[in-house]
């Protein structure tokens, strides 16, 4: 089974700073995918970026980017220029692939979680 | 409009009661999956299924049970109905060879109160 650690809890930092949240995982898995979404008070589940594993470029949506590690078995997600609707919930979830009726994937492992807070 | 469908939005059972959580999706996607999300836990998978007729446990699936009839629908039930199971429930939905390009579609999710 694989784990996924958030070791922040929560962290808070000033509007149009940059914040990284940090993302570890244990796995015996070589083929797989690592997630960060975004759940603001509004409880809804927004994807933000994703990364596989087989590709050693690290993957970048706009003021989102990660910094993959995969020997170190790191994912960590740098938000850019933040902004106060960034202020969130932050989940690194992992994926394991596998082959099923053609091609298919297991459910998500998800971490406990940052608390991200944007002040003005 | 497209996506995934939880209802109802809040619901207070008291214990030993039974109930179902809905779960629609109309992007015929075959995968669909419940997590349930407590207080410093994330969220952990209770059950999935790949297609209709086909279910499976995930993480946490005691005291839950699902079936698939169609591709639409997954409904989540509560046989009897605990204060543990104090929880908010997703579910979500992905076409299964495209989860990993586009990760799931989540709900709204169901904010349930075990008394």
């Amino acid at each position: 089974a694989q784990t996924v650690t958030q070791s922040q809890p929560e962290m808070s930092v000033q509007e149009a700073e940059t914040v990284t949240l940090s993302c570890t995982y244990d796995t015996s898995e070589s083929n797989y995918y690592l997630f960060w979404y975004k759940q603001p008070p509004s409880r809804q589940m927004i994807l933000v970026i994703r990364q596989e594993a087989y590709k050693q470029q690290n993957a970048t949506e706009n003021r989102f980017s990660v910094n993959f590690q995969k020997a170190a078995k790191s994912f960590s997600l740098k938000i850019s220029d933040s902004q106060l609707g960034d202020t969130a919930m932050y989940f690194c979830a992992f994926m394991k692939l596998y082959m099923y009726s053609g091609g298919g994937a297991d459910g998500l492992t998800f971490g406990k979680g940052t608390h991200l807070i944007i002040q003005p | 409009n497209a996506g995934v469908t939880q209802t109802p939005k809040f619901q207070v059972l008291k214990t030993g009661q039974s109930m179902t959580l809905q779960c629609a999706q109309d992007m015929n996607h075959e995968y669909m999956s419940w997590y349930r999300q407590d207080p410093g836990m994330g969220l952990r998978l209770i059950h999935y299924s790949v297609g209709a007729g086909i279910t499976d446990q995930g993480e946490v699936p005691n005291g839950y049970n699902v079936s698939r009839s169609t591709t639409e629908d997954f409904p989540l039930r509560l046989l009897s109905a605990a204060p543990s199971q104090t929880s908010v429930y997703f579910c979500a939905s992905s076409y299964s060879g495209q989860a990993p390009a586009y990760g799931y579609t989540f709900g709204s999710g169901t904010r349930l109160t075990v008394v």
